[in-house]
């Protein structure tokens, strides 16, 4: 089935510094998301993206993080500058269309450690 | 606010045996309930969706209910194989939002 990417598998910084998630979405989706779980924690949604926008985001989206895609390239989520909590495994995924019947699909993630 | 909970943290069975995994949901806004299942070293991938109360999904020999009186909906297994293994989440998305909402996960294990 469909295939959503993500770059690298993991991450390992140090606090303060600035880190990039890259995911390369299935090729023809327009709506893109990040989800962030910490371990043992359930999965919870970050941001949506939609035509190069945020459309929606939660309150765990905080001021340092940001999100693009630059000439449909890889969708990016960038965290500057890093904490400790941002430790967590990232998820992106992506849909066709923001229609609720529409699915999401999840690339693999990316297990980010703050140190 | 909005949540799901799933209080089956991990499940053993031996093949054949019947898997029966449990969600409740709280909200004021109107769900799409999904079950998805993750392998080991993928993401979630969807398995169900149902959308209408008291109505069954099916796929892949899985079946999903969902009763909006008791605002539960459940995933259910007649005889899991080894395959299975993996774990499993609820989730819901609301007529307003574009995120899921996930419960926690069940680690199903499946021994021969």
């Amino acid at each position: 089935g469909p295939k959503v990417l993500q770059i690298p598998s993991h991450q390992i910084i140090d606090m303060g510094q600035m880190v990039t998630l890259n995911c390369d979405p299935v090729s023809n989706h327009l709506y893109f998301y990040w989800y962030k779980q910490i371990l043992g924690q359930q999965m919870e949604f970050l941001v949506n993206f939609y035509n190069g926008k945020v459309m929606e985001k939660s309150k765990l989206f905080k001021d340092q993080f940001s999100v693009e895609r630059p000439d449909g390239s890889y969708f990016t989520l960038k965290i500057q500058p890093t904490a400790l909590e941002d430790s967590a495994v990232y998820f992106c995924a992506s849909s066709p269309t923001g229609g609720h019947s529409y699915e999401q699909y999840f690339g693999p993630g990316t297990r980010l450690t703050v140190l | 606010g909005d949540s799901v909970i799933q209080m089956q943290g991990q499940v053993t069975l031996s093949e054949n045996d019947f898997l029966f995994i449990n969600c409740t949901y709280s909200t004021t806004g109107y769900p799409t309930l999904f079950w998805y299942v993750q392998y080991s070293g993928e993401g979630p991938q969807l398995l169900l969706q149902v959308t209408t109360a008291n109505n069954k999904g099916s796929s892949r020999g899985f079946e999903a209910t969902y009763d909006k009186g008791t605002t539960s909906f459940h995933l259910q297994k007649t005889s899991v194989q080894e395959i299975d293994s993996a774990v499993y989440y609820c989730a819901m998305r609301l007529n307003y939002a574009q995120g899921l909402t996930f419960g926690l996960g069940t680690r199903v294990s499946v021994f021969p």
